[in-house]
């Protein structure tokens, strides 16, 4: 079975461009969830999809990230415009029960 | 205070020895505790979940949880090198939805 996939692993963007993150989750899973750690932090979430709703975005920082998940199937997190302290890892997480979610390998972020 | 704190570390140990990872959390009817295993520049990998006092055995992996205490804690018998890594302690916090709060995480040396 395949795990979490996310593209790309890296980006490297000047301040003020659009990036755009992809995460595929495990197939089956109806729960996709967007974390993000940024330097010497702990790991944060940014919100929760169940199928193709938003159940929970209480994590976005701002207005300038737009998240949205196809069909229920894989979902795109978008950074526009961007801002230095959006540099960090963000992580997607799937999960079929509710509780136990499996982590993609991460997106890393770099915006100069 | 944090929600959930763990020491960062470094945790060193020797070889073949047990490791003792811990963590606590701030919410007392927080009911779901999940460890992850996350290697330099990889992806967390759940290795433990927990949701009920006492001990929950794994192979070589034993979680031991105790809510009177607000204390969950991963234990590592006969420590391997191959299990050097920054161990991550999770809480699904009482009123957050199925969203993970994490610890900073542990960072474990396993020494020849």
């Amino acid at each position: 079975e395949a795990g979490v996939t996310q593209f790309p692993s890296h980006s490297v963007i000047e301040k003020g461009q659009t990036v755009t993150l992809r995460c595929d989750p495990i197939s089956g899973h109806d729960n996709l969830y967007w974390y993000r750690r940024v330097m010497g932090k702990e790991i944060k979430f940014l919100l929760h999809f169940v199928k193709e709703s938003k159940q929970d975005e209480s994590g976005m920082p701002n207005n300038r990230f737009l998240a949205e998940r196809t069909g229920g199937t894989y979902s795109t997190l978008k950074v526009q415009p961007a801002e230095l302290e959006d540099s960090g890892v963000y992580f997607c997480a799937s999960s079929q029960a509710v509780w136990e979610q499996y982590f993609g390998p991460g997106t890393r972020l770099t915006v100069t | 205070q944090k929600e959930v704190e763990q020491n960062s570390g470094p945790l060193s140990v020797p070889e073949g020895a047990i490791a003792s990872l811990n963590c606590t959390y701030s919410d007392r009817v927080s009911q779901s505790f999940f460890w992850y295993r996350q290697y330099s520049g990889k992806s967390p990998e759940l290795i433990m979940s927990i949701y009920s006092n006492g001990d929950k055995e794994d192979g070589r992996f034993t979680a031991q949880l105790n809510k009177a205490s607000q204390y969950v804690s991963l234990l590592i018998r006969d420590s391997q090198p191959s299990d050097s890594a920054t161990y991550l302690c999770a809480v699904i916090l009482t009123g957050g939805g199925n969203k993970l709060t994490f610890g900073t995480g542990t960072q474990l040396k396993v020494e020849l």
